[in-house]
């Protein structure tokens, strides 16, 4: 599976809208891009996983460039209760895919 | 969504002996179970793969005497850590995947820390 690069960390004021980058130079073409964050001492929550098209559900939307080498999660109204580590990997959809998580992008939601 | 369980959230144990952490999934058949581990600070690590009725697959420099994976049902895998030490505290968290029914998504438990004393 690809790898991932994320920033380590970003902050974000309560009400705005977090941009969460992430570079996948190397996904190959069978291979979705997926977004889950973890809230201290719980497991991953899953948020959102595209291909190559956008892709909005009621927690965020996903943008992923047109060669896919690149993506962004959006928060488009960050809450306080949004701060956690933020993953993005990279894997293929299939019985075979494994989400292997790298150090993701802690995010802080300040007020 | 789908739900994962996992039993017990935390333990405290002796160094030398062995702990069992079940992870259960409760409205969906996991016909692929993960492992991971979680030290202070850090990302998921996987341990370990496991496919119902077969034995687990281990990532490299994972004891696979150490840790023992049982997948023995579709809703039920159990990772057991054999004479813990204080060096295997840590946060496990398990993870179930369906098959084309969830399309292949892959759902976590809450997770469990453990503690060796």
């Amino acid at each position: 599976d690809a790898k991932t690069t994320q920033p380590p960390s970003m902050d974000c004021a309560e009400g705005r809208a977090a941009n969460l980058p992430c570079n996948h130079s190397t996904i190959s073409g069978n291979e979705y891009v997926y977004w889950y964050r973890q809230i201290h001492s719980q497991g991953p929550q899953y948020i959102i996983h595209g291909l190559k098209n956008n892709e909005t559900n009621e927690m965020a939307s996903l943008i992923i460039t047109e060669d896919r080498k690149s993506s962004t999660l959006i928060l488009p109204h960050a809450t306080l209760r949004d701060t956690a580590v933020y993953y993005c990997i990279v894997r293929t959809y299939n019985q075979g895919g494994k989400l292997i998580f790298g150090q993701g992008t802690e995010l802080s939601v300040k007020p | 969504g789908a739900v994962v369980s996992q039993h017990p959230s935390w333990v405290i144990c002796k160094s030398g002996t062995s702990v069992k952490i079940e992870c259960r999934s409760l409205d969906f058949q996991a016909t692929t179970m993960f492992w991971y581990r979680q030290f202070p600070k850090q990302s998921l690590m996987l341990m370990a793969t496991s496919n119902e009725g077969s034995k687990a697959t281990y990532e490299q420099g994972v004891e696979k005497d150490k840790f023992l994976i049982n997948h023995a049902s579709l809703t039920l895998s159990t990772l057991t850590v054999t004479s813990a030490h204080p060096e295997d505290s840590s946060f496990y968290i398990c993870s179930a995947r369906g098959g084309v029914t969830t399309s292949y998504e892959q759902y976590f438990g809450p997770g469990t820390r453990l503690t060796v004393t």
